[in-house]
């Protein structure tokens, strides 16, 4: 069966640090990835998805940026955290190319960030 | 902009009773719509959804409505019960070259008390 794991849960950084974010999915190849932000009020927002290696659409300007060293990994990251970049952020998978496009997306636990 | 709209965004239903929350789209190139349930410290998980080309979709105590001419569907949850307490997402995507992603409401938070 198909997981998805993503570390770490929680997290408290300092303005201006870095963040790194990793999201792994077992069980499926070629999978459509995706970085999704919660914020109170604001439901789920869309921040990147890839559909393949070392490809990445990003939605929303901002000062993050993710990666997909490998075909299920998919890392978020950012080189200097802003108190606006605290909130919940989730990563998700469904099935890729060639497969039904209305295939379930999956949701890991997520990392709770909070920046002080 | 937000391009599905949900509302309430938090319901109080007593034990027992029905929980009916709405979400309106624009984009008419949707065609998948999905609701998704979370538990506090969660990720969303998949409940319960729907293709345009149907009115309807029940599952268990979980119902899809669907009216394609409004731009419209909605959930309802007969039977409420203290364990459907959380943060349910209504959703749409359509079949595009954005990687399928979802487009998400901003969330109702339903209370079913005892």
């Amino acid at each position: 069966s198909q997981t998805i794991h993503q570390w770490p849960a929680t997290l408290v950084q300092p303005v201006g640090s870095p963040l790194s974010l990793e999201c792994t999915v077992e069980g499926t190849s070629n999978p459509n990835l995706y970085w999704y932000r919660q914020a109170a009020g604001r439901g789920l927002q869309l921040l990147f998805y890839s559909v393949g290696i070392g490809q990445i659409s990003s939605e929303v300007p901002q000062n993050l940026s993710a990666s997909r060293p490998q075909d299920r990994q998919f890392i978020l990251s950012s080189k200097k955290l802003l108190l606006s970049d605290s909130g919940f952020y989730l990563c998700a998978w469904r099935s890729g190319p060639g497969k039904s496009y209305n295939s379930p997306l999956h949701f890991g636990n997520g990392t709770r960030l909070t920046v002080t | 902009q937000q391009q599905v709209k949900q509302s309430p965004q938090s319901l109080i239903v007593q034990k027992g009773g029905i929980s009916i929350i709405n979400c309106a789209y624009e984009n008419t190139a949707f065609d998948y719509f999905p609701w998704y349930q979370q538990f506090p410290g969660k990720g969303p998980a998949l409940l319960i959804a729907i293709r345009p080309d149907v009115s309807e979709k029940k599952e268990g105590r979980f119902t899809i409505s669907f009216n394609k001419s409004a731009k419209q569907f909605s959930l309802h949850i007969m039977d409420s019960q203290p364990g459907d307490s959380a943060t349910y997402f209504c959703a749409a995507s359509r079949n595009s070259n954005s990687g399928y992603a979802l487009n998400f409401g901003k969330g109702t938070s339903l209370l079913v008390t005892p």
